[in-house]
């Protein structure tokens, strides 16, 4: 594997549902992030791990939970979402957090909330 | 007010035309400019990025900011169908990527 991964591709779950969106990055970065990206609005920045630390968190709901285990894996904990929740979740990962870096996007995990 | 504002499209243009995406941003604390590119189920992925007013090209692609009227530009010559994807510029600010709404584009052959 290259690149940014992320699993699943595609979700589906109810409003009372756990599940757990996984993303690893093979490039040796430093710096990981979670996006959402919904139907005609700008990606949304939701956390930034730096070194395994997370450094931003944009004012997110609580039912959303990151863990970053180490700086090759970043997770995002789901409980009791909510149908508007329904988005693209993109991960992204980059050598630091200089103005400068090049982010890498993972390909997306498609969610539903029914 | 957005901080990036970015017509949404769509735009349909016939292969081989010249194709002009536009944003205008607010945050005059932007440092880096940057368009990505995002296919049908794929993440975004970098295409160009820029420092300091002026163009910069690659290709068939040349990107263009003007600082003073906080404008961003990406141009596209010859397009090809497999030009055809959403165009999603951004900028940055202490190492924050904020993006706009992004473009879809579509080249016809």
């Amino acid at each position: 594997e290259t690149g940014v991964t992320q699993t699943p591709r595609h979700l589906v779950m109810g409003m009372t549902n756990k599940k757990s969106l996984k993303c690893e990055q093979h490039l040796g970065h430093n710096a990981m992030y979670w996006y959402k990206q919904s139907a005609k609005k700008p990606l949304e920045l939701m956390f930034v791990y730096s070194l395994e630390e997370r450094v931003e968190n944009n004012s997110v709901p609580s039912r959303f939970s990151p863990e970053c285990p180490n700086s090759s894996h970043l997770f995002l904990h789901l409980h009791t979402l909510q149908p508007e929740d329904s988005a693209l979740y993109l991960c992204a990962s980059s050598p630091g957090r200089g103005a400068s870096e090049t982010q890498y996007f993972g390909p997306g995990t498609r969610l539903l909330v029914l | 007010q957005k901080e990036v504002e970015q017509d949404p499209g769509p735009l349909s243009v016939p292969e081989g035309a010249i194709v002009s995406l536009n944003c205008t941003y607010s945050n005059s604390a932007f440092q880096y400019f940057m368009w990505y590119r995002q296919y049908s189920r794929k993440g975004p992925e970098l295409l160009m990025y820029t420092y300091s007013s002026g163009n910069k090209e690659d290709g068939r692609f040349t990107a263009q900011v003007d600082k003073s009227s906080k404008y961003i530009s990406l141009f596209i010559r010859d397009s090809q169908p497999s030009d055809s994807a959403t165009y999603l510029c951004s900028g940055t600010s202490y190492g924050k990527l904020t993006f706009g709404q992004g473009t879809i584009l579509t080249v016809h052959p």
